[in-house]
């Protein structure tokens, strides 16, 4: 089974300010994805395939890595993303697993 | 539009049976793979398993000996079934589809006697 480990676990970031988070795969994943979850809701899917801008999603998100490492990117902090973000891999061959996790606040 | 919607018993008593449904719209199970996804209460995502487009299913290893998922194509319905529940299988449960893109309301699940 491949862990994804994701940090940081918890950070805050002011309205402007450029946030990211890493999760570091135990082996080879072929692409990951990030998913956005705000407190009572199901979780939103921000990118793709590593790279790629789920539709809806505000361009200031961005997804990049390659092999064991991956991260997600926030250009400028708005306040309308708080929220706890998680990686998940997709390699060839199930379980899917997730990350455990990074809880973003704003200053 | 694509829509999925779980459904379930609130409260489950320990060492009993859960069975949830995830009942979908907009598109065919037939065409579209469908995974199961928990969340205890204060705590991250848990892949749980899937069941493919073609019928077939994958587990999560760690929860394979107590878990099945199955469907009703014709109903639009997938069903998630797990044995021997504990504490620790209290949360929510959710389903999506394509790889997460799309989700489920969720369903609050407790095991507690």
């Amino acid at each position: 089974e491949i862990v994804l480990t994701q940090s940081p676990t918890t950070t805050a970031a002011s309205p402007g300010e450029k946030v990211t988070i890493t999760c570091l795969a135990s082996s080879s994943v072929s692409n990951m994805y990030w998913y956005q979850q705000k407190s009572g809701a199901s979780p939103k899917l921000l990118i793709y395939s590593t790279s790629s801008l789920a539709s809806g999603v505000p361009d200031r998100f961005s997804g990049s890595g390659s092999g064991t490492s991956y991260s997600l990117t926030i250009n400028t902090m708005e306040a309308e993303d708080a929220a706890t973000y998680y990686c998940q891999q997709w390699s060839s061959n199930p379980p899917f697993t997730f990350g455990s996790g990074t809880k973003l606040e704003i200053k | 539009q694509v829509q999925l919607k779980e459904s379930g018993p609130g409260l489950v008593q320990p060492s009993q049976t859960l069975s949830l449904t995830c009942t979908v719209s907009g598109f065919s199970l037939t065409s579209y793979n469908v995974h199961w996804v928990r969340q205890p209460p204060g705590k991250g995502l848990e892949w749980m398993g899937v069941i493919w487009s073609g019928g077939n299913t994958d587990y999560n290893s760690a929860l394979k000996p107590r878990l099945s998922i199955s469907r009703d194509t014709s109903k639009s319905q997938v069903f998630l079934t797990m044995n021997s529940l504990q504490t620790e299988d209290t949360g929510i449960y959710y389903c999506n589809r394509n790889r997460g893109y799309y989700w489920g309301q969720g369903v609050m699940v407790t095991v507690s006697s």
